[in-house]
């Protein structure tokens, strides 16, 4: 079965610094990746996605992740934080069934921006 | 903005009462999606829909039953409500010519007493 860890539930992180937000998928087919973020009291915003083609894909906010096979990886990255980046990062797989797609999420990683 | 609304946004209720949950949508979106947050878990999809009176079971469908009689509205019953559904419920649809992206609405939060 497809699935989607991210180890970290917590990330504090001081403003401007760089940060990287950890996922980790297992699946045996094809894969689709996406990172959601969700503001307090919010939905869930696509942040960005890949699917095929260049492995490094890039979002909105400034943030980019990268997409890496070999360690089945899709690290979420912001070189310069600000303290409005401070919300919960959602990690999801794709999941093809007959007929069908659907998203598996990770826990969620709570990014903390002090200044 | 992708034209989903979820009516209540806040709701109590108590132990054993029916509950209905509202989703609607503007974009007459063909695919809908009911999910469930809770801390720990991340987002788990509970019941979706692929089309008017078409919908199927997610991971976490015990206690929910869910409809869909027009395309903008999907619903969501909890016949009889348990604390164990205390929780904050997002509706989602899936936009685009591949079904790939989903949108998601801004969340009830249900709390059974």
């Amino acid at each position: 079965a497809q699935s989607v860890t991210q180890l970290d539930s917590q990330v504090p992180v001081f403003e401007e610094a760089p940060v990287e937000l950890r996922c980790n998928y297992s699946s045996s087919v094809s894969v689709y990746l996406f990172w959601y973020v969700q503001y307090p009291n919010q939905g869930l915003q696509l942040l960005l996605k890949y699917l095929s083609g260049s492995t490094l894909v890039k979002g909105i906010n400034g943030f980019e992740a990268e997409f890496n096979k070999s360690q089945t990886s899709f690290h979420l990255r912001k070189p310069s934080v600000h303290i409005s980046d401070t919300a919960e990062y959602f990690c999801a797989v794709l999941v093809l069934n007959t007929g069908f797609q659907k998203l598996v999420f990770g826990t969620g990683t709570r990014l903390l921006v002090s200044p | 903005d992708a034209g989903i609304t979820q009516s209540p946004r806040h709701k109590v209720t108590e132990t054993g009462t029916p509950v209905t949950l509202r989703c609607h949508q503007t974009e007459n979106h063909r695919y809908m999606y009911w999910y469930r947050q809770d801390p720990g878990h991340g987002l788990r999809l509970i019941h979706y829909s692929y089309g008017v009176k078409d919908t199927d079971k997610g991971e976490v469908s015990d206690g929910y039953s869910v409809s869909r009689s027009k395309t903008e509205d999907f619903l969501l019953t909890l016949e009889s409500a348990t604390s164990s559904q205390t929780s904050v419920y997002f509706c989602a649809i899936a936009s685009g010519t591949t079904t790939d992206t989903q949108y998601f609405g801004p969340g009830t939060r249900l709390t059974v007493l």
